[in-house]
């Protein structure tokens, strides 16, 4: 069975930096992308960018390009979510998602990470 | 404002059949790129439910299918149940941005 696992709620100040992960099982982790899609409070989705564990060949969305950095440790099946100055308009869920390529669609996603960002 | 337009908000009572739209342009749907619906529960995770415009996985109910012409892609629902109340969000690839997004969302209410 496939499965992504998301690391914990996070309570942050803003300015300070963070780092979420997302632990695949259940399938192949080099052989997918692995995408993260953003969900403002009371909003909808929004695609952020993906990355490809094999390689680590990453692609951001124009919105999200330059303010957060997707990673990813093959080694260990994980993949990262990274900001080194939050700012409060961070606070949202986040969520990892396997992208089924070349259709481009999410087959199976995580439970999300929700992260607020608070003075 | 996605580039992907969905209605805010559609109902239908117990037993109806519903359609949700998700309207696009030449750098989407209309450029021959696929479209995925996706279902989303109060407080849960999304969930796939049609992908490449009109198919299924394993577990989604025949109730649920999904068509695309031109520019635009349409969700279907029938025998609607209170069980799917819920967000309905399409996506598609745009060449414009060279990544994909996701429609505004539609909330489906039973009534």
């Amino acid at each position: 069975e496939v499965q992504l696992v998301q690391s914990g709620a996070e309570v942050k100040k803003p300015g300070e930096s963070l780092k979420i992960s997302c632990s695949g099982s259940g399938y192949s982790f080099t052989s997918y992308w692995i995408g993260w899609v953003r969900q403002m409070p009371g909003k909808g989705l929004e695609w952020m960018g993906i990355i490809y564990p094999g390689d680590s060949d990453t692609r951001y969305s124009p919105s999200f390009q330059g303010q957060v950095t997707i990673s990813a440790d093959k080694s260990i099946n994980t993949a990262y979510l990274q900001w080194s100055s939050l700012k409060a308009s961070d606070t949202a869920m986040y969520y990892c998602a396997r992208l089924w390529f070349p259709l481009s669609f999410f087959d199976s996603w995580g439970q999300g990470t929700l992260v607020t960002v608070s003075s | 404002q996605s580039v992907l337009t969905q209605p805010p908000s559609v109902s239908g009572a117990p037993g109806q059949r519903v359609t949700i739209s998700c309207t696009g342009s030449s750098s989407n749907i209309g450029a021959g790129y696929d479209v995925h619906w996706y279902q989303q529960l109060p407080r849960t995770a999304p969930r796939l439910l049609i992908y490449g415009n009109s198919n299924r996985p394993s577990g989604v109910p025949d109730r649920f299918s999904g068509s695309k012409s031109g520019t635009s892609a349409s969700l279907a629902i029938t025998g609607l149940q209170a069980e799917d109340e819920a967000d309905y969000y399409c996506q598609s690839y745009d060449s414009s941005l060279s990544g994909s997004v996701f429609g505004g969302g539609t909330k489906l209410t039973v009534l």
